[in-house]
């Protein structure tokens, strides 16, 4: 079955220490999507890439980085820049850019203590 | 840029209907999106409104009027599984943008 894979689940890391979430999609989407939620925040976009080698900051995209290397695979580094690192990460994708009939992986949330 | 509100929280009964309403601010946009997700789970499509007026999907229906900046998600004949937080999201050139998103909880 096509989907998205986000791992792992549950991720917990000291502060000031980066960290890589890792994004895969078998569905041969030209787009994909990182967006962070908190408690309250609804999603909030980080950072998203419509074609491989090519990617642009979303919201709040300060503390964070992205590759987007192969088609299939886009990960999410949060870096000891970012401030407020816990939360709950989602990545999606979708056939074209335009936001329509995202599909979403299962999540990953990140811990920072 | 833009913004979306919806309630926070609304209660309803096994079998009810209820209306979750979106107003939106946006200097431009193509459609507008419902999402449902259920605790600490992934997002997923439900329905999605291009031009103005009503899109049924089963128990669900979504509704959009530009002239009025608005939208509400329409769930019928409610089932204890419908219990989740739901999410109107404004589709633009690239991306989407999500209000805070709506918590349902239905009640026997």
């Amino acid at each position: 079955d096509g989907g998205i894979t986000q791992s792992p689940k549950y991720l917990f890391r000291k502060e000031g220490q980066n960290v890589t979430l890792s994004c895969e999609q078998n569905l041969n989407h030209d787009a994909m999507y990182w967006y962070r939620q908190d408690p309250g925040q609804g999603l909030r976009l980080i950072y998203y890439s419509q074609i491989v080698n090519d990617f642009q900051k979303g919201d709040i995209a300060e503390g964070y980085s992205v590759s987007r290397e192969k088609k299939e695979s886009f990960p999410l580094t949060v870096t000891s820049a970012q401030k407020n690192p816990t939360a709950f990460y989602l990545c999606a994708s979708s056939i074209e850019g335009g936001g329509v009939g995202y599909t979403f992986g299962s999540g990953t949330r990140l811990t920072v203590v | 840029g833009q913004s979306l509100e919806q309630p926070s929280e609304v209660t309803a009964v096994e079998g009810a209907i209820v209306q979750i309403n979106c107003t939106y601010q946006t200097s431009g946009f193509y459609g507008l999106s419902w999402y449902q997700q259920h605790d600490g789970g992934a997002p997923t499509f439900l329905s999605y409104n291009a031009l103005d007026g009503l899109e049924e999907t089963g128990r669900f229906s979504s509704f959009l009027s530009r002239s009025d900046s608005y939208g509400y998600l329409l769930l019928q004949e409610l089932q204890m599984k419908d219990s989740a937080s739901y999410f109107c999201a404004l589709s633009g050139y690239s991306t989407l943008t999500f209000g805070k998103g709506t918590m349902l909880l239905v009640s026997p």
